[in-house]
């Protein structure tokens, strides 16, 4: 059974600053990982997809890397802005139907 | 184009009554799932639709709860004789095939069972 740990569960930083998320899964046969982000009381927004055979995905200050044998996956942000506050989940799937096995979260803070 | 639409936004129910809560995925996409995130056991999987079948329901808590898929669109989940523990924000998600691409999530239903 697929369990996901996110690191660290809460974090707060001075805007500007770089940062990175980590999560861990314990089943590395995942055709995909995806990172999300969930503001209070929303949905969950799609940041990146990272498929199997890739080992990293950037999209503007966002750069996530997996690494499927050892079960890691960070979440690298770059110059980060209050607007980046929210939850981040890392997902990755579980079994032949790409259901996906979420983390508890990180909860980040960014303080102007 | 349009996303993933869900409704209603907002559900109150008393206990043992029956809820429906609705999807529309986005057009064309094959892939249909449904997630629960409560405060408890934080987000997890429901069903799994392929088309307007459902190869894999391994999520659903109990017989009290099932789902269907008509035209390979819109899904119902329906929930009867809703207990407290039902509470939650019931997310869906659609995504274009199963096999490598994003999911695509809605804005979910929160269900409050008084």
């Amino acid at each position: 059974k697929q369990e996901v740990t996110q690191i660290p569960a809460a974090l707060s930083v001075p805007e500007g600053e770089n940062l990175v998320l980590n999560c861990s899964f314990t089943d590395s046969a995942i055709y995909n990982l995806q990172w999300f982000r969930q503001d209070p009381g929303k949905g969950l927004t799609s940041l990146l997809l990272i498929q199997s055979s890739q080992r990293e995905q950037t999209s503007g200050r966002l750069n996530a890397s997996l690494d499927k044998s050892s079960g890691r996956s960070t979440l690298y942000i770059a110059a980060s802005q209050p607007g980046d506050s929210a939850t981040y989940l890392c997902a990755p799937d579980g079994g032949a139907t790409n259901k996906l096995i979420f983390g508890t979260g990180t909860l980040l803070a960014v303080q102007p | 184009g349009a996303g993933v639409s869900q409704s209603p936004s907002n559900k109150v129910t008393e206990k043992g009554k029956d809820v429906e809560l609705r999807c529309d995925p986005i057009s064309g996409h094959t892939a249909l799932y449904w997630y629960r995130q409560s405060l408890g056991q934080g987000l997890e999987f429901l069903i799994y639709f392929q088309g307007n079948s459902a190869p894999d329901k391994s999520g659903l808590p109990s017989d009290r709860f099932s789902a269907e898929r008509t035209g390979g669109s819109v899904s119902t989940l329906t929930i009867q004789r809703t207990q407290q523990e039902d509470s939650a924000v019931y997310l869906c998600a659609s995504s274009p095939d199963r096999a490598t691409y994003e999911q695509y999530f809605g804005p979910g239903t929160r269900l409050t069972v008084t």
